[in-house]
């Protein structure tokens, strides 16, 4: 009964290639995030939703597009892979009030070769 | 803006040692502080807030506002502290976290 699951865990793909990560959470949280963290483990934010609704977009390239069918889920696409992309990208959630704690999924290891 | 500041990248300290993980801030509202931690290969785990004023795991941060710092303190390192911890600032009115670039602390024997 994992709170914030996201699959795959592990992504190894070629240049140009398009993938997408998926992250669903149970947790009945209203907002959704996706966070980069790069090679020297700095974490940014990139997108979030609320109730579906992209509320958050931090100059990241269009070739990421996040797409949210319900509030439970939001997925990541990525088009034309390139090698800067290599990066866990972990899938957040968290409720509202003054406790709205992020709930962090176990991240998606993505290697561009 | 809002901006993190985690001075050290590493941290090395033998077991029993006392730990400080420095944490700045810039933000001109009232922001809300967090200290996550994420164990080898694991996900990230909220350790505090600094709205709770509690301790866990030995660990406790207090917010100073004149210094804008949010330090993290424990008294006696444990090798199972051996981590990664991020500091985090939520500004007034955002939801998202705008972290700091982190600081690795090594513990050990």
């Amino acid at each position: 009964d994992t709170a914030v699951s996201q699959t795959p865990k592990y992504l190894v793909t070629q240049m140009g290639n398009d993938k997408s990560i998926k992250c669903e959470q149970n947790l009945g949280h209203d907002t959704m995030y996706w966070y980069k963290q790069d090679s020297k483990k700095f974490l940014k934010i990139m997108f979030s939703y609320n109730n579906k609704e992209l509320i958050i977009n931090e100059t990241v390239p269009n070739r990421f597009s996040p797409k949210s069918p319900d509030k439970a889920h939001l997925n990541l696409h990525i088009n034309s892979l390139e090698l800067g992309d290599s990066a866990v990208y972990f899938c957040a959630s968290s409720g509202t009030g003054g406790a709205a704690d992020h709930t962090f999924g176990s991240g998606t290891r993505l290697t561009v070769v | 803006a809002q901006r993190v500041t985690q001075p050290e990248k590493l941290l090395s300290v033998f077991k029993g040692a006392p730990v400080e993980l420095k944490c700045n801030y810039s933000y001109s509202g009232s922001p809300e502080l967090f200290w996550y931690v994420q164990y080898s290969r694991q996900r990230l785990q909220l350790l505090l807030r600094h709205i709770s004023r509690e301790s866990i795991k030995g660990f406790t941060a207090d917010l100073n506002k004149g210094e804008t710092s949010f330090h993290l303190k424990k008294p006696f390192a444990q090798e199972e502290d051996s981590a990664m911890y991020y500091c985090a600032l939520r500004g007034t009115g955002f939801q998202k976290l705008v972290f700091g670039t982190g600081t690795r602390l090594l513990v050990s024997p």
